[in-house]
């Protein structure tokens, strides 16, 4: 069964930039069956979708974000990565890395989340 | 784009039936046969209930439906249970990817 684990700092200084990876087991990266997403929910609050990238490295971001996001794949790693740009408070959520099936257009498994802070 | 709306909450008895409902536009779920459910409880991942509008993952109770009227679709959970108590959310396609504001069910 596959299994999604995020992994980084849980402490971001505003204005920086937040970096997470994914690292995939039990399933692959290069599966052409597959996009890899990241998902967000602010403490308290409801889900949002940042975007998610093929294993071609073709990626589609959610447009609130596309100017401070970028989010690579490293097929040798079976990893890929989430990079949000100078962040601020109203970034601190649990960041979700998720397997998104492309016909279903739909995250069908979900890494635990990890807690991102944006605090100086 | 804009989040789906969905009730912020919703309640029933054990053994009952409720009807979550998601409303979007022409432009998301109207548009599309690919709308997704999800249930969260507290402190936990979402886990997916339904995809495609109404087809059900293995493993996932066949007390969960799910349908779709023009430009809002519908989560039922049938025959009530307390581990039924959390959270949902529908998601649909969008050319990206559009979730609702989540509503909170309880099981009185």
């Amino acid at each position: 069964q596959v299994q999604l684990q995020e992994s980084g700092p849980g402490l971001v200084k505003p204005s920086e930039t937040l970096s997470l990876t994914c690292t995939v087991s039990g399933g692959s990266v290069s599966s052409g069956s597959y996009y890899w997403s990241w998902i967000r929910q602010p403490p308290g609050k409801g889900l949002e979708w940042i975007g998610y990238i093929y294993y071609s490295g073709s990626t589609n971001y959610n447009p609130s974000l596309k100017s401070r996001v970028t989010i690579s794949v490293d097929t040798s790693k079976n990893q890929f990565s989430l990079k949000l740009s100078s962040v601020t408070a109203a970034d601190t959520a649990v960041y979700y890395c998720a397997r998104d099936v492309r016909t279903a257009m739909a995250p069908d498994y979900w890494g635990q989340g990890t807690l991102v802070t944006v605090s100086s | 784009q804009s989040a789906l709306t969905q009730p912020a909450s919703v309640s029933g008895s054990p053994g009952q039936s409720i009807t979550i409902s998601c409303t979007g536009t022409s432009s998301d779920v109207g548009s599309y046969n690919l709308v997704s459910w999800y249930q969260q409880h507290p402190g936990k991942a979402p886990k997916l209930m339904i995809y495609e509008g109404s087809k059900r993952p293995s493993g996932v109770s066949n007390r969960f439906s799910g349908s779709k009227s023009g430009n809002t679709a519908s989560l039922t959970i049938s025959g009530l249970q307390a581990e039924d108590e959390a959270d949902y959310y529908c998601c649909s396609y969008a050319g990206s990817r559009v979730f609702g504001g989540g509503t909170k069910l309880t099981v009185l």
